[in-house]
């Protein structure tokens, strides 16, 4: 199947600070990818869509500023969580759309906010 | 309205044995897939099974197979000869290919199965 890569895997920051998680598609095009949040022992809930070379689309309560998607090429979107605090905390995955039978997940970021 | 419904929390099976982990779905779009992911302890999401509405078979991969009745819109998961390595959360999820979704996936709360000795 197709492989998709989210680094970094782990991350510990400060309050306040901000933190870039990265998603790529390594051995396919993805015009299309998607960033989801986990809270422990819950599901999936979609954050935002995020488009090549255009303005990510968020769900509703999602804040934008808060938040930074860019999805610079066909192969890697980025997640910037800016002025992190603790309830920032969580685990981050993305998923980019292969074709219309699969949908592939990164490895996921734990995001711990001190 | 919950689009994608899973009742059972948790399960346990024994080892070698069969087990069905439930989903029902709920949508007005003709066109739709469903699909099933195991999510270990690690976190990642791991791609199990894919089967489409207008798919007259059930999907099968392996020790995977989904049962799919269109009718009661449900979408279960069945897991032959049960092996310890199944001990994860099982998500079911669902894309409506309406142009106005984004192809973005709806997740189910997931049901957490324990395979034991």
């Amino acid at each position: 199947g197709a492989v998709v890569s989210q680094h970094p895997s782990r991350v510990i920051c400060k309050s306040g600070t901000s933190v870039k998680i990265e998603c790529r598609s390594l051995d396919f095009q993805a015009t299309t990818m998607f960033w989801y949040r986990q809270f422990p022992k819950q599901s999936l809930m979609l954050m935002a869509t995020s488009n090549e070379g255009s303005k990510a689309t968020y769900e509703q309560g999602v804040e934008k500023d808060k938040f930074l998607i860019n999805h610079a090429s066909l192969t890697l979107s980025t997640l910037t969580v800016t002025s992190a605090h603790p309830e920032d905390s969580s685990f981050y995955i993305c998923s980019a759309r292969a074709d219309r039978t699969e949908a592939f997940f990164g490895q996921g970021t734990r995001l711990t906010v001190v | 309205a919950q689009k994608i419904t899973q009742t059972q929390p948790g399960m346990f099976v024994q080892e070698k044995e069969a087990v069905t982990l439930d989903c029902t779905y709920d949508t007005s779009d003709p066109s739709y897939g469903l699909f099933w992911y195991k999510q270990p302890s690690s976190g990642e999401m791991i791609f199990l099974i894919y089967q489409g509405s207008y798919d007259q078979q059930n999907a099968t991969e392996g020790r995977y197979s989904l049962n799919f009745q269109k009718a009661r819109k449900s979408a279960n998961l069945v897991i032959s000869a049960s092996q310890l390595g199944d001990s994860a959360m099982y998500f079911c999820a669902m894309r409506e290919e309406d142009a106005g979704t984004a192809s973005k996936l709806t997740f189910g709360t997931g049901t957490r199965l324990q395979v034991t000795l």
